[in-house]
């Protein structure tokens, strides 16, 4: 199984900060990573796809990287409505997600 | 465009088994590469997958919770479904269905859409 690992846990920023999260698989998994974003009480919203490929809608503040092992996901200035706990997932083998990582109001 | 929904009981007792439903509408379920996915989320914790299902009847599950669930499909219907047996109190969750799509060995997109989750709370 391959296991997936976020850094940090949590975060406290600010509005128009950059913020970056961290995700590691146990394994390659070439660049098979999604990243979410889900608020309180919704379903989850795919941000990028591929590591890098912003879905449609989504503002171009989000941008995703890496591949094989490494990947992260920046937000390059904050805003109020990105407060939000963002997961990332592999789907190279199996779908399971990383534990996510709260981003929160500091 | 495609919307999922959830429905099923949101009580279900210990020992017993959960059966939901999700209706998919939009579109066909029987379309190009998708597949089609549950996945859970405890109240305050993370997300888990437990499966996926192509319209072929093709299964995949999570490795944990393999033995307890079936995921199927009624192309008739426009609509998959999840059982999972045995459940204990460790089950309540959120329980979420999703698209996603997929090759012969990988997924090349996300999980989306999404229905909006329908909460399962097992206790007697």
């Amino acid at each position: 199984d391959i296991q997936m690992t976020q850094s940090p846990s949590s975060l406290s920023a600010s509005v128009g900060d950059r913020v970056t999260i961290t995700c590691r698989a146990s394994q390659t998994i070439n660049n098979y990573l999604n990243w979410y974003q889900q608020k309180p009480g919704k379903a989850p919203k795919l941000l990028i796809s591929a590591a890098s490929s912003l879905q449609s809608g989504v503002p171009s503040r989000f941008s995703g990287s890496g591949s094989g092992t490494d990947f992260t996901l920046t937000i390059s200035s904050l805003q109020p409505e990105d407060f939000a706990t963002y997961y990332c997932q592999q789907t190279y083998s199996s779908l399971n997600f990383g534990p996510g990582t709260k981003v929160d109001i500091k | 465009q495609v919307q999922l929904q959830e429905s099923g009981p949101g009580l279900v007792k210990p020992s017993q088994t959960l059966s939901l439903t999700c209706t998919v509408s939009g579109g066909s379920i029987s379309g190009g590469r998708d597949y089609w996915s549950w996945i859970r989320q405890p109240a305050g914790k993370g997300l888990e997958w437990i499966g996926r299902i192509y319209t072929s009847g093709s299964t995949n599950y999570s490795p944990s919770l393999k033995s307890r669930v079936t995921i199927s499909v009624d192309t008739s219907k426009n609509q998959f479904s999840l059982k999972l047996s045995s459940l204990t109190a460790a089950d309540t969750a959120v329980y979420y269905c999703a698209r996603v799509r997929c090759n012969t060995t990988s997924c090349y997109s996300g999980f989306d859409p999404w229905g909006q989750g329908t909460l399962v709370t097992v206790s007697s």
